[in-house]
């Protein structure tokens, strides 16, 4: 099946730096990527439709000028994190699209941030 | 705002009894649900998903059921197995192809 990968799997840095996570679609062409943000014991709260060549589209309440996301290719979309604090740390999980169709959404393994 | 919810936060099962884990729904105009698997550091895994206009799928060892008149979800799986422990979250889909998921039920296994 489809597979998404996320790199970095686990980082930590300190409080004022950035970090940037890739969400890469290994053997299909994505469109549409998805950004969610996890705390522990919580369910994935969407932040953010990453559209190919076009602005990403933030939910309600998300700071598109903290999160900054890039969907440079079809098969790439990273998410930055400018001057990260503690309460940032999180997990933080992409998911793309397939063929357009709900079913065909496929999700990356993760990745943890922990800020200092 | 529209969301999704379930009933129980921890399922613990007897290695081999069946499992139900339920959601609730108050988005009325969702037309599409799916049920994900999430273990501990990792993504979540599709399991099985539905669509509005049925009220029952079966996958292997795992059953969905829809009600829409309570608007309510379940998933079911048949003879639990300790590789089931996890956290299992229903989703909905929203306009545009974005999910809104629910708040997740843990389900232990016990030996």
């Amino acid at each position: 099946g489809a597979v998404v990968s996320q790199h970095p799997s686990w980082v930590i840095c300190k409080s004022g730096t950035s970090v940037k996570i890739e969400c890469r679609s290994l053997d299909f062409q994505a469109t549409t990527m998805f950004w969610y943000r996890q705390f522990p014991k919580q369910s994935l709260m969407l932040m953010a439709t990453s559209n190919e060549g076009s602005k990403a589209t933030y939910e309600q309440g998300v700071e598109k000028d903290k999160f900054l996301i890039n969907h440079a290719s079809l098969t790439l979309s990273t998410l930055t994190v400018t001057s990260a604090h503690p309460e940032d740390s999180s997990f933080y999980i992409c998911s793309a699209v397939s063929g357009g169709a709900i079913g065909e959404l496929f999700f990356g393994e993760g990745s943890r941030l922990t800020v200092l | 705002g529209e969301s999704v919810g379930l009933h129980l936060p921890t399922l613990s099962v007897q290695e081999g009894d069946n499992s139900i884990i339920n959601c609730a729904y108050s988005n009325s105009a969702s037309d599409y649900f799916i049920w994900y698997k999430q273990e501990s550091g990792k993504g979540p895994q599709f399991i099985i998903d539905i669509r509005s206009n049925m009220d029952k799928r079966q996958g292997q060892r795992v059953t969905v059921l829809l009600n829409k008149t309570v608007k309510h979800l379940s998933l079911q799986i048949a003879a639990t197995q300790p590789g089931d422990s996890a956290v299992y979250f229903c989703a909905e889909k929203a306009a545009g192809n974005k999910l809104t998921f629910g708040g997740g039920t843990r389900v232990l296994v016990k030996p």
